[in-house]
């Protein structure tokens, strides 16, 4: 199976605040990575597919970037609604695999 | 817009199987691809495995020789079987889709809410 490592696990940032969080694949994936947004209590939400490919409706705050092994979730200005927990996903091969998740947390 | 919705027992005994359903809404099961996916509390996504109305089958070879996934194309409703379980089974379970045919397939862009099955005697 692929491994999928982000970095960092967690950080705290303020509302304003660029980011950046990175997912590491073990093997190469092209670009067959999505990145979701999930809140307590609540089911993942697809921001982002195809590496870069934002979803309709997602704000464009959002972006990513990446191919091949190093992959980028990018928030330009944070926002309050913003303070989640992201993971990754491989869907070049069998098993699906996700990230162990980045906690955004407010400073 | 398709919505899912799991139900189930909240509550299993270990060694015994766990059963989930998804009820499909607002669009046909045979217009996407149905996974489970599952969320130990604290921890992270494991994909569990996916279907599709024709048969296609594919599971996570971590969990393969207990899991089973079955599709009800009469009820609109796919399933999840998981057999022999133990307290690492604990967790919420998710059920989620993509349309078949779409640019990109593999990833997930519809979630039911998730229900917790917590495993203990």
């Amino acid at each position: 199976a692929i491994r999928m490592t982000q970095s960092p696990s967690s950080f705290s940032a303020s509302t304003g605040d660029r980011v950046t969080i990175t997912c590491r694949a073990s093997q190469g994936i092209s670009s067959y990575l999505a990145w979701y947004q999930q809140k307590p209590g609540k089911a993942p939400k697809l921001l982002i597919y195809a590496a870069s490919t934002l979803q309709s409706g997602v704000p464009s705050r959002f972006s990513g970037s990446g191919s091949g092994t190093d992959f980028t979730l990018t928030i330009s200005c944070l926002q309050s609604e913003d303070f989640a927990t992201y993971y990754c996903q491989q869907y070049y091969s069998y098993p699906r695999t996700f990230g162990q998740g980045t906690r955004l947390e407010i400073k | 817009q398709v919505q899912l919705q799991e139900s189930g027992p909240g509550l299993v005994k270990p060694s015994e199987t766990l059963s989930l359903t998804c009820t499909v809404s607002g669009g046909s099961i045979s217009s996407y691809y149905w996974s489970w996916i599952r969320q130990p509390p604290g921890k992270g996504l494991e994909w569990i495995g996916y279907i599709y109305y024709s048969g296609s089958i594919n599971y996570n070879p971590s969990l393969k020789s207990r899991v089973t996934i079955s599709v009800d194309t009469s009820k609109n409703q796919f399933s999840l079987k998981l057999s022999s379980v133990t307290a690492a089974d604990t967790a919420v379970y998710y059920c989620a889709s993509r349309i078949v045919g779409a640019t990109q397939e593999g990833f997930f862009d519809y979630w039911g809410q998730g229900t917790l099955v917590t495993v203990s005697s």
